[in-house]
């Protein structure tokens, strides 16, 4: 059974903070994990698909890293706009080819 | 950018009704897969389909459940008798590629399922 968590389930950040969250999945037979964007009444969007040990990926303001070893992956965002808000989603994919997420965390940018 | 859409917004159905959710996935894609999230639960897996089949299933995809893409363009899920605990957001996504490459999963915006 695959069981990906994520933590903390919500956060409150300051307009111009910077913050990050875990994702932590279970490290034997991994392939790949993504992260996710998803904003209220939107489509989940893409941000990252990481594969590699020690893999950090850049987009803007928002970069991720990945640690298959230990079984976690950080999102960082720098200095916090209030279009941030979202929740940020990751899953993870084993052999069996699907993806299992996580919670998600439910970011909200206080201006 | 291309996008997966998916009608209708919103759905309230009576238990024991049938529904029919519809998605029209990215044109040129070839994998295709349902997701839903129960309100306060995380994203599920439902099914993926390629090749006009169904290629993986979870555990939640019982008899009640089928897809279909009857015409090159829409993906739907059918639950037959819907029950309260079916109410849920559902997602469709697809890919032009399997899984195994890498790539991004495009999502719709989902529809809100509603059993009364």
């Amino acid at each position: 059974i695959l069981n990906v968590e994520q933590s903390p389930q919500s956060l409150h950040v300051q307009e111009g903070d910077s913050t990050n969250f875990t994702c932590s999945f279970p490290s034997s037979n991994f392939y790949a994990l993504h992260w996710y964007r998803w904003e209220t009444a939107k489509s989940p969007e893409a941000l990252f698909v990481m594969t590699l040990n020690g893999d950090e990926k850049k987009k803007g303001r928002i970069s991720a890293t990945l640690n298959t070893k230990e079984g976690y992956s950080y999102l960082y965002i720098k200095g916090s706009q209030p279009e941030d808000s979202a929740t940020y989603l990751c899953a993870s994919i084993t052999g069996a080819q699907k993806l299992v997420f996580g919670q998600g965390t439910r970011l909200t940018i206080n201006p | 950018e291309p996008e997966v859409t998916q009608t209708p917004s919103h759905q309230v159905t009576q238990m024991g009704q049938e529904v029919i959710l519809r998605c029209v996935p990215i044109s040129n894609h070839l994998y295709f897969y349902w997701y839903r999230q129960i309100l306060g639960q995380k994203v599920e897996f439902l099914v993926s389909f390629y090749n006009n089949e169904i290629s993986e299933k979870s555990e939640i995809f019982d008899d009640q459940f089928s897809v279909e893409r009857p015409d090159g363009s829409n993906f739907t899920l059918k639950i037959r008798s819907t029950k309260l605990e079916d109410s849920a957001m559902y997602f469709c996504a697809s890919r032009d590629r399997d899984l195994a490459t890498n790539e991004k999963l495009f999502f719709g915006s989902g529809t809100q399922l509603s059993v009364l």
